[in-house]
């Protein structure tokens, strides 16, 4: 089974804290995904990767950054963070070369920036 | 570009009826197609994928979708509803051929059962 490790299930920063979210899976998956999830928003991609030191903006990059040093580990980073970036944070993984692939997600990370 | 639209942000249903929630999506090319769900405090699992083939696609727990190209849809059903089912259920997109491999989601339907 896949299995995709996002580091802390609850966080809570301050303003204008640098913040780092860490995802690690275990698969050898090739793309690795930042989400942020909002209600009555769905979820909306922040940055994505499809190899190592390889990054792509999402939708919604702004006040984000990421770091793919290892194929199995994905960072997200709040460069200083903002009570806007308050919400559920998920890290997503597949394969490459078969688009059909689900993504496999991690259980989250509920961040609160006060 | 694809997009995907869950009709109803809420759906409740009693336990032991038909569960039946709604997808349409729109994509230039034919699509691949998931339905994942999200349960409290959990991250998303996926229940199915539509991919080729056979348009009636099952899943698990008892879950199945059919992907309909001429309506452009792709409706979970699920003939009896347990209070387990209570979750938020995402319908998502993806191009097929070569491109990206962002999957495109809908904004969710939560499920309520009542007892």
């Amino acid at each position: 089974d896949v299995k995709v490790t996002q580091s802390s299930r609850y966080l809570v920063k301050r303003t204008g804290e640098k913040v780092f979210l860490e995802c690690v899976q275990d698969m050898d998956h090739e793309n690795m995904f930042w989400y942020r999830q909002d209600p009555g928003l769905g979820l909306r991609l922040i940055y994505f990767s499809y190899d190592v030191k390889m990054k792509e903006k999402g939708d919604i990059p702004e006040g984000y950054s990421v770091s793919r040093e290892k194929k199995e580990r994905f960072s997200l980073i709040l460069e200083s963070a903002s009570t806007n970036q308050t919400s559920m944070y998920l890290c997503a993984s597949s394969l490459q070369g078969a688009r059909n692939q689900p993504q496999h997600f991690g259980d989250g990370t509920r961040l609160s920036i006060l | 570009a694809q997009s995907v639209t869950q009709l109803g942000s809420h759906v409740s249903v009693s336990e032991g009826a038909l569960v039946l929630l709604r997808c349409n999506y729109s994509s230039s090319v034919p699509p691949y197609l998931f339905w994942y769900v999200q349960y409290p405090n959990q991250g998303l699992q996926l229940l199915l994928k539509y991919t080729t083939g056979a348009t009636l696609v099952k899943g698990i727990n008892g879950f199945e979708a059919e992907f309909k190209k001429s309506e452009t849809s792709f409706h979970l059903t699920k003939p009896s509803a347990h209070m387990s089912d209570a979750a938020e259920y995402f319908c998502a997109v993806i191009e097929s051929g070569a491109g990206s491999y962002q999957l495109t989601f809908g904004k969710g339907t939560k499920l309520s059962v009542i007892p």
